[in-house]
Formats: C-alpha cells, sequence, structure tokens
C-alpha cells in the first residue's frame, strides 16, 4: 500500500529553527511536495523535490533522500504566522498527489 | 482574477439529500481534483479529470460523482447525502508544468 507518515504536532519557539520529517512509501515517485495550511484554509505550496539534495527557498527549504523514503522541511526564523499544518505529498506513479495528514506547527513566543 | 472558486462556503444538507458543490478554475489548467478532508488524515481524493471531458476515481469516490463539460467547470454532486459525507471539500486544479496544485478555498458540508 501506499503511505505518508509525519508527526502529528510539533512546538517550537519564536526566532528557532524547525525541521519536519516525512517518510514516504509510494507506487512510483514523480516528486514530493510540502504545502501550508493554515486553519480554516486552503493548502498553499511551499516546495517540490524531484531530485536528492536540497532545495532552498527564503526562510523556508526542503530536503529529499530517494533511496531513503524520506524529505525534511526546515523552517528558520520561525515568526508567529508560520503556525499552521504543514502537509507532505508524493506524486505517485499515475500522477495523483498521495497526502500526509500533516504535521500541526504550534509557535510559542 | 480568482483562481478557483468554489461554491457553496458551506451547507448543512438533511440525509439523502442532493447536492451538487460547484468549482470553477481561471487558470486553463487540464487537470482538476476533488478531496475531502477530514480530522487526523490526509487529503483524500474523490475524482479527478485529467482534461475536459475525462473523469477519473480516486480513492474514496462512492457516493460521489463529478462531471467535466469544459475546461473551467467541475462540479461535484452527491447524490443522496449521508452523515459520513460531513467533511471539508476542496477543489483543485493542477499546472501540468511544474505538477503544482492550486486549491480553493473549500466547501465545508455538514450532514445531519
Amino acid at each position: 500500500g501506499q503511505n505518508i507518515d509525519q508527526p502529528t504536532e510539533m512546538t517550537a519557539t519564536e526566532g528557532a529553527i524547525v525541521q519536519i520529517n516525512c517518510t514516504y512509501q509510494t507506487s512510483g515517485f514523480n516528486g514530493l511536495f510540502w504545502y501550508q495550511q493554515h486553519a480554516g484554509e486552503a493548502p498553499t505550496f511551499l516546495s517540490y523535490n524531484v531530485l536528492d539534495g536540497l532545495e532552498e527557498k527564503g526562510r523556508f527549504s526542503s530536503f529529499l533522500s530517494r533511496s531513503k523514503g524520506y524529505s525534511y522541511l526546515l523552517l528558520k526564523e520561525l515568526q508567529m504566522k508560520d503556525s499552521a499544518s504543514y502537509l507532505c505529498a508524493v506524486m505517485d506513479s499515475n500522477y495523483q498527489l498521495i497526502w500526509g495528514a500533516g504535521t500541526k506547527l504550534i509557535i510559542k513566543p | 482574477i480568482a483562481g478557483i472558486t468554489q461554491a457553496p462556503t458551506s451547507q448543512i444538507l438533511a440525509a439523502g439529500r442532493r447536492m451538487t458543490l460547484r468549482c470553477t478554475q481561471d487558470m486553463r489548467h487540464n487537470a482538476m481534483y476533488w478531496y475531502r478532508q477530514d480530522l487526523g488524515l490526509g487529503l483524500r481524493l474523490i475524482h479527478y479529470s485529467n482534461t475536459a471531458g475525462t473523469t477519473g476515481k480516486g480513492e474514496v469516490p462512492d457516493g460521489y460523482s463529478v462531471s467535466r463539460a469544459n475546461t473551467d467547470d467541475f462540479p461535484l454532486t452527491l447524490a443522496s447525502a449521508v452523515p459520513s459525507q460531513t467533511s471539508v471539500y476542496f477543489c483543485a486544479s493542477g499546472d501540468s508544468v511544474s505538477n503544482e496544485q492550486f486549491f480553493g478555498p473549500g466547501t465545508r458540508l455538514t450532514v445531519l
């Protein structure tokens, strides 16, 4: 079967760094996405990795290891507005997205 | 303009009633999707359409139907609503170049 695992909830302090991990087992791989979802809102795109390595975009970075079925999202210089759920999704061999349940990130002052 | 719009924003529905959730995009994306999101679960694909005139079943299609008469519109119909269909429904469209999916604001549906 297909499976995406990520922690249910994490807590971090404003100004700090947090790493959200995602492991996956899917039928085929055509890229891994990270989305941000604030409570009551729609998911919005953060990053896309299809090759191994680190992709940096401002305060957010995403890493992929295809051989390990593993990715992480790194958030630096945390701000209160970063409090949200972070969704990991893998595009399978049919180009459909398989979604993790999301990690709720709580930022404390 | 708007990107993706969904209507209604929220709805309370009696069990057994028929309901159509509307979705319209203005980005000319070929691919469109309907997901439901329930607490503690990831987004689950209900139906999808890779291009106008074609549709396919996702992970949880039972009790739902879709149509894709043109590129812009992708309505989702619940023929006879049941309480287990209480959920937040998101419509999305997919950019075939970047593979990114763009989401509408969602419809909160409660079936009593």
